[in-house]
């Protein structure tokens, strides 16, 4: 019973490239979240989607940012044309259901996205 | 902000020690979750404790959670070297889909 899956673990972008991060949740998961953690800090939520909707992105960046999970295949958070401040872990989490009420959220291992 | 605050941002002990670390919030919740980071991985999910309980045990770990005072608690009794990590605390507030993460207390475990 693999856990939450993200991939790659490590991504190099040169500015102005894009970055696409990958994240098959948990199997029986139907609820994504994806969250960054910039050095020294805490998770930053950005966007909670379920399967083909996104349900609140209030978190992303308004420019740049998109998040999508569709109905097969795994999540996806992709950020056009980086830039150095786009340097960071992104985490995804899943859940049975909304909230996460009484269980917790799964983590991957995170993308580590270095921008240079 | 609703984010949880980490008390204190880091903390070194003697392995067999007990570890205590804080965590503060702002609004109120439907639950409270911690969290550990081992360097360059990602987060595990150690225990979680409803608005409605006082006091969490698992293991080594105990929480405490006092809604008057917006505040909880983890400590981790005989502390070992592979306690070594970050703990975050986790807010689930009573709307939004999101959690809070606070900034994290860094455990340093010296063997």
């Amino acid at each position: 019973n693999a856990g939450v899956m993200q991939n790659p673990r490590h991504l190099v972008r040169r500015r102005g490239q894009e970055a696409r991060l990958r994240c098959s949740p948990m199997k029986g998961h139907s609820h994504v979240y994806w969250y960054r953690q910039l050095p020294e800090e805490g998770l930053k939520f950005m966007v909670y989607l379920q399967k083909e909707n996104i349900i609140d992105e209030s978190g992303m960046p308004k420019e740049r940012f998109s998040a999508e999970f569709p109905k097969e295949g795994p999540s996806i958070l992709r950020i056009q044309q980086v830039v150095r401040g786009d340097s960071a872990a992104y985490f995804c989490a899943s859940s049975p259901e909304q909230g996460a009420a009484g269980y917790g959220y799964t983590f991957g291992s995170g993308t580590r996205l270095t921008v240079v | 902000s609703q984010q949880g605050e980490e008390d204190p941002q880091a903390l070194s002990i003697q392995e067999g020690e007990n570890a205590t670390m804080n965590c503060s919030y702002k609004t109120s919740i439907n639950n409270l979750q911690w969290y550990r980071q081992n360097s360059g991985r990602g987060l595990v999910h150690l225990i979680l404790i409803r608005s409605n309980e006082r006091e969490k045990h698992s293991g080594r770990l105990r929480v405490t959670l006092d809604t008057s005072k917006k505040s909880s608690s983890l400590l981790i009794t005989a502390s070992r070297a592979a306690d070594t990590a970050s703990y975050f605390c986790a807010t689930d507030p009573n709307t939004g889909n999101q959690f809070y993460f606070g900034t994290g207390t860094s455990l340093t475990v010296i063997p």
